[in-house]
């Protein structure tokens, strides 16, 4: 089956990090950009940045760079938040990109960070 | 950055209506947008790419349009299952950017 499996929940206190996973299957990992969304409850989606598995080229959004950083693997993507606050309280979701498009065909369940003191 | 607008951010239907959402980019994207539907606990999903091409298994009554900075998605004839949140994003530059959302209720 043609998946994205994304790691369990975490609870972290402010000035803490926290990484998360997004592990890839059915499909070959190498040819799909994967991008990371946030969601704040109840708001919108905001795009953080994306990573080219095959030679790790990685865009960032200005609003999350030298906060957050992408990587990847053999067929996981990762996504560290650096010193968290409470503000990055958030669902964290991957999504996979089309080959021949930029638009998310495939999305992870989502990964839901809490920050609290 | 490119700023994606929609418009309204609520949408009062009944079922069997015709819904219209309107997205609005502060600069041409040509036809690099895309729509999604997301529903209460769960990932978005795409409906819409290249701003009128529906994506595998999304229902004909889903159509979008548009090009340069204005696109539409339309619902005809609503369902049920169609009441959900739908947002707008562009990939024609970096960063891509998602629009706020319009609730469909």
């Amino acid at each position: 089956e043609v998946q994205l499996v994304q790691s369990g929940a975490e609870v972290k206190k402010p000035g803490e990090s926290v990484k998360i996973s997004c592990r890839a299957s059915g499909y070959t990992f190498t040819t799909h950009y994967i991008a990371w969304v946030r969601q704040v409850p109840g708001e919108g989606l905001e795009w953080m940045g994306i990573i080219f598995p095959p030679d790790y080229d990685i865009k960032y959004s200005p609003s999350f760079h030298g906060q957050v950083t992408i990587s990847a693997d053999e067929s996981t993507t990762y996504l560290q938040l650096n010193t968290l606050k409470a503000s990055d309280t958030a669902m964290y979701f991957c999504a996979r990109s089309m080959v021949s498009t930029g638009a998310y065909d495939l999305w992870g369940q989502g990964t839901m960070v809490t920050v609290s003191s | 950055e490119i700023v994606m607008t929609q418009s309204p951010a609520i949408l009062s239907v009944s079922p069997g209506d015709r819904a219209t959402l309107s997205c609005r980019a502060t600069q041409s994207i040509s036809s690099r947008l895309a729509w999604y539907q997301q529903k209460p606990g769960q990932a978005p999903r795409l409906l819409i790419y290249g701003a009128s091409k529906r994506a595998t298994g999304v229902p004909a009554r889903f159509s979008g349009s548009g090009s340069g900075t204005e696109f539409t998605l339309s619902i005809s004839l609503l369902q049920s299952e169609d009441f959900a949140v739908y947002f707008c994003q562009q990939y024609n530059d970096w960063p891509r950017t998602f629009g706020q959302g319009t609730k469909v209720e």
